[in-house]
């Protein structure tokens, strides 16, 4: 079945940008069925989602993080990366990759139609802001 | 933007109780709605879309209702595996999730 797992560094200096892989494995990230996403979770808070890429490298991304946020796919590789620059201490979290499957009744759908949701989830990576 | 707001924030049950969450949209999403569990120190666990259809596997103690603003996610009979956090999350415009509700033992 598809896992996710997320590398990167665990410690990144204030101002600088934190960069974050997530690889795939058991599965195609080509598949035009799924998106691939990025949340993040601050101890003790709640799930963030920062944005997700298909496999062509489209994007959409979380207002409130507005041009902070750069996800990218390498599908030679069967990852995805996320870059969020300008980081400060709120951005110290745990961070998970996810797929993100879509449903949708009928058989043919416009993408609009469809119900995404997050299936598949790595097991995450701690990301700490401090100088 | 669309804001999911959980309540209660916590509950305590004892095991074989029914519980019900509620969560509660901003604005009309229809039925763009997940949930999700999230033991600690794990990642969350995908549970029901489209506010009620369970995800394979899922025991079916677990069951999901709402259109519209207003969702619930109801466990039957509470199992000791049961005790943990629950997110609803919105995907109609992108993607909210809810504060979250911790589950705990009574």
């Amino acid at each position: 079945q598809v896992q996710l797992q997320e590398s990167g560094p665990g410690l990144v200096k204030p101002s600088q940008t934190l960069s974050l892989t997530c690889t795939v494995s058991g599965g195609s990230i080509s598949s035009a069925n799924y998106y691939w996403s990025w949340v993040r979770q601050p101890a003790g808070k709640g799930l963030e989602w920062i944005g997700r890429v298909s496999a062509t490298g489209s994007t959409k991304n979380n207002p409130s993080l507005k041009s902070r946020v750069t996800i990218s796919v390498d599908t030679s590789k069967n990852q995805f990366s996320l870059k969020l620059s300008s980081v400060t201490a709120a951005d110290t979290a745990v961070y998970y990759c996810a797929r993100v499957g879509r449903y949708c009744k009928d058989i043919s759908c416009p993408n609009y139609y469809y119900h995404y949701y997050m299936d598949v989830w790595g097991k995450g990576t701690t990301v700490t802001v401090s100088s | 933007d669309i804001q999911m707001t959980q309540s209660p924030s916590s509950l305590s049950a004892s095991v074989g109780d029914r519980v019900t969450i509620t969560c509660r949209a901003s604005q009309n999403i229809s039925n763009y709605l997940n949930w999700y569990q999230q033991k600690p120190g794990t990642a969350p666990k995908f549970l029901v879309y489209t506010a009620s259809r369970l995800q394979r596997g899922v025991p079916s103690r677990f069951s999901g209702s709402g259109s519209g603003t207003d969702f619930t996610l109801t466990i039957t009979t509470v199992q000791p595996e049961d005790f943990a956090t629950y997110y609803c999350q919105q995907s109609y415009s992108p993607y909210t999730f809810g504060q979250g509700t911790k589950l705990e033992i009574k």
